[in-house]
């Protein structure tokens, strides 16, 4: 059983359209991170959450902490094939550096 | 800044033999964890040294084991490899305690025949 829970698995869309990615636990988690990964690479940090409640933007993405910190979203807007990729989130407890990662959603944007 | 580097980045092995990997953590960056990433299980823990001293460990069998040396490199060692264990193995670096910021180097594919 995945402690964090990412929906969807899978996402196409086409160029331009805005996508949201979930992250859903029954745990919570001092801080929360959302990584990009490429084909034979590693994730790469997009941002880090800590805060209930906190919104972060970057660019054309949105990252939000739900308010008792156990979920999260990541909302991209005007989405570009150069978003393609495998995102991932992953939590954070207070002791040490261990990350719980959830399962991973596939986006796939087609020009 | 350098990233994290991995060596090698490719590697196969059969079963039964033993392999090292290596991991540079970012300069300054004290802490190193280790990560296996399979498609059917996704990114799991495996362990994490600071200051040479393994802090946490994930539930993997005493097969896998680390060590953190005095400049923050690391390296983990796999013995009486399976099939199984074939993955990409990843390395994460963060400056240390109460700084959750992972950064990830480009991971060692390992293919076990």
């Amino acid at each position: 059983t995945q402690l964090l829970e990412q929906s969807p698995q899978f996402l196409s869309i086409q160029e331009g359209e805005n996508l949201t990615v979930y992250c859903n636990s029954s745990s919570v988690f001092s801080s929360l991170q959302w990584y990009r990964q490429e084909p034979g690479e590693g994730p790469v940090l997009l941002v880090t959450v800590v805060t209930g409640g906190e919104v972060k933007k970057l660019k054309r993405l949105t990252f939000q902490f739900g308010d008792a910190r156990k979920d999260s979203s990541l909302h991209i807007t005007a989405a570009q094939p150069g978003d393609t990729g495998l995102y991932l989130c992953a939590g954070a407890k207070a002791a040490g550096n261990k990350l719980t990662f959830g399962g991973g959603t596939r986006v796939l944007v087609k020009p | 800044k350098a990233g994290v580097t991995q060596t090698p980045r490719y590697l196969i092995k059969t079963r039964g033999q033993q392999v090292t990997l290596s991991c540079s953590p970012i300069s300054g960056h004290r802490s190193v964890s280790w990560y296996q990433q399979t498609p059917g299980q996704g990114l799991q823990f495996l362990f994490e040294y600071f200051s040479e001293t393994q802090r946490n460990k994930g539930n993997f069998p005493g097969r896998f084991s680390g060590r953190q040396f005095s400049n923050s490199r690391s390296e983990m060692n796999v013995s009486t490899l399976e099939l199984g264990d074939s993955a990409l193995y990843l390395c994460a670096s963060s400056f240390g305690q109460g700084n959750f910021e992972q950064f990830f180097g480009p991971g060692t594919r390992l293919t076990v025949l």
